[in-house]
């Protein structure tokens, strides 16, 4: 059961240009993650932010939740080759009874920077 | 500070062999989970637990099973492999519940069934 839905599936840039990378979900969330896995490697995690924030920054990132349009964004500002990697939008799964949510992964956005 | 490690990182099994896949994570997490990833498929849940003693089924639990006898290791048994689970699959915990935390996951186990 897909509940995150990555867009675009491959994104290629330059070094220096800004990626954009959204998510788009199905049902209502408490709060959105947002992953970086490098080829070969786990999963690491780059930000969360709950339904009631709308924007949150880290460092180069930059992510955004409208929950109206059940749609969030991840910004890379000023990308660098080493931010090439598969980048995952989860989101829990409200609708799990007690304490058991489940985070539900989208299928991933692969970007590629080149020096 | 070593995480969560998962053993071994490669694999090879033929049909109807079965295995253990070992995760163990030093962090004294009580949430960890099993996901396998496939390509075009995005990471799937298998099995989870909340804490020693519980464990229940995620989405694709058909053909693993789980334990957790400790806080620590929370390992994944292969009952009798097929060569749709051929995948990578990854452990991963949290501190508190799942919904509201960050998880941290292993380097991923790489298993192939022939």
């Amino acid at each position: 059961s897909q509940q995150g839905e990555e867009d675009p599936q491959a994104l290629s840039i330059q070094e220096g240009e800004n990626a954009t990378m959204n998510c788009s979900y199905k049902t209502s969330i408490n709060n959105l993650q947002w992953y970086r896995q490098n080829s070969g490697r786990g999963l690491v995690h780059l930000i969360l932010i709950r339904s009631n924030e709308r924007e949150k920054h880290s460092g180069r990132l930059r992510v955004t939740l409208d929950t109206s349009k059940k749609s969030s964004s991840l910004l890379i500002t000023a990308s660098r080759a080493a931010d090439t990697a598969s980048y995952f939008c989860a989101t829990d799964d409200p609708h799990q009874g007690g304490s058991q949510g489940n985070l539900i992964f989208g299928k991933g956005t692969k970007l590629s920077v080149k020096p | 500070n070593a995480g969560v490690t998962q053993t071994p990182k490669f694999q090879v099994l033929k049909t109807g062999q079965s295995m253990t896949l070992q995760c163990a994570q030093d962090m004294n997490h009580e949430y960890m989970s099993w996901y396998r990833q496939d390509p075009g498929m995005g990471l799937r849940l298998i099995h989870y637990s909340v804490g020693a003693g519980i464990t229940d089924q995620g989405e694709v639990p058909n053909g693993y099973n789980v334990s957790r006898s400790t806080t620590e290791d929370f390992p994944l048994r292969l009952l009798s492999a097929a060569p749709s689970q051929t995948s990578v699959y990854f452990c991963a915990s949290t501190e508190g519940r799942i919904n509201t935390g960050e998880l941290f996951f292993g380097e991923g186990s790489r298993l192939t069934v022939l």
